[in-house]
């Protein structure tokens, strides 16, 4: 079972780039990386996903390294509404085995 | 339009009873999960499901019990036995590569 560790909270200003690191020492060969983003009595939204290297869509770019035990999630210039709590989420998905989430990074962007 | 379905949006208990929430998906997904997630905190998971007729205890099992019978549906029963049912219920679907959809979750407050 791949567990995950991010920081509590982080701090940015509009416009800013923020990237937020998980550490996913134990992940298995068949295990993907996905973030989600949550705000407040909503149930958490797909943001990326990435099994190796460097994956980017229109909202965020994800780096992992060779080793795949960590990732990285690039958020460019950040705005106000990128406030929420972010996850990183390391599994198969497809029921076999248990998909356990971090307690999430709160990223809180100020003016 | 595909998506996860949870009922009811708000749920009020008296202590001592059962209550079940619903979690209905149209997506043809064949993993289903449920999540309890406390003001503040990360999302724990309760239960999940590969496949109809079989599911599988998450790490916050106690308290709580689910059936499979349909792939559609995956109802919680919160049991009299749970402690501190009072909590934020999510309920989510995945096809695999840990990409998960969430419903929009169920706030149950028992008093």
């Amino acid at each position: 079972l791949a567990k995950t560790t991010q920081p509590i909270s982080m701090d940015s200003y509009e416009g800013q780039e923020v990237n937020i690191t998980c550490s996913h020492n134990n992940i298995a060969t068949n295990d993907y990386i996905t973030w989600y983003q949550q705000f407040p009595s909503q149930g958490p939204r797909f943001i990326i996903q990435g099994y190796k290297t460097k994956v980017t869509n229109e909202v965020a770019s994800l780096f992992i390294p060779a080793d795949r035990k960590s990732s990285t999630l690039s958020l460019p210039r950040v705005s106000l509404s990128d406030t929420a709590v972010y996850y990183c989420l390391v599994g198969d998905g497809t029921g076999r085995r248990a998909l356990t989430f971090g307690s999430g990074t709160r990223l809180q962007v100020q003016p | 339009d595909g998506g996860i379905t949870q009922s009811p949006k708000y749920l009020f208990r008296k202590e001592g009873q059962n209550v079940t929430l619903s979690c209905e998906q149209n997506l043809n997904h064949d993993a289903m999960y449920w999540y309890r997630q406390d003001p503040g905190q990360g999302l724990r998971l309760i239960y999940y499901s590969q496949i109809v007729n079989d599911f599988q205890k998450g790490d916050i099992a106690e308290g709580y019990s689910v059936s499979r019978e349909k792939k559609e549906s995956f109802p919680l029963t919160v049991t009299s036995a749970q402690k501190n049912p009072t909590a934020f219920y999510l309920c989510a679907s995945s096809i695999g590569r840990s990409v998960l959809h969430f419903g929009n979750g169920t706030r149950l407050t028992v008093t």
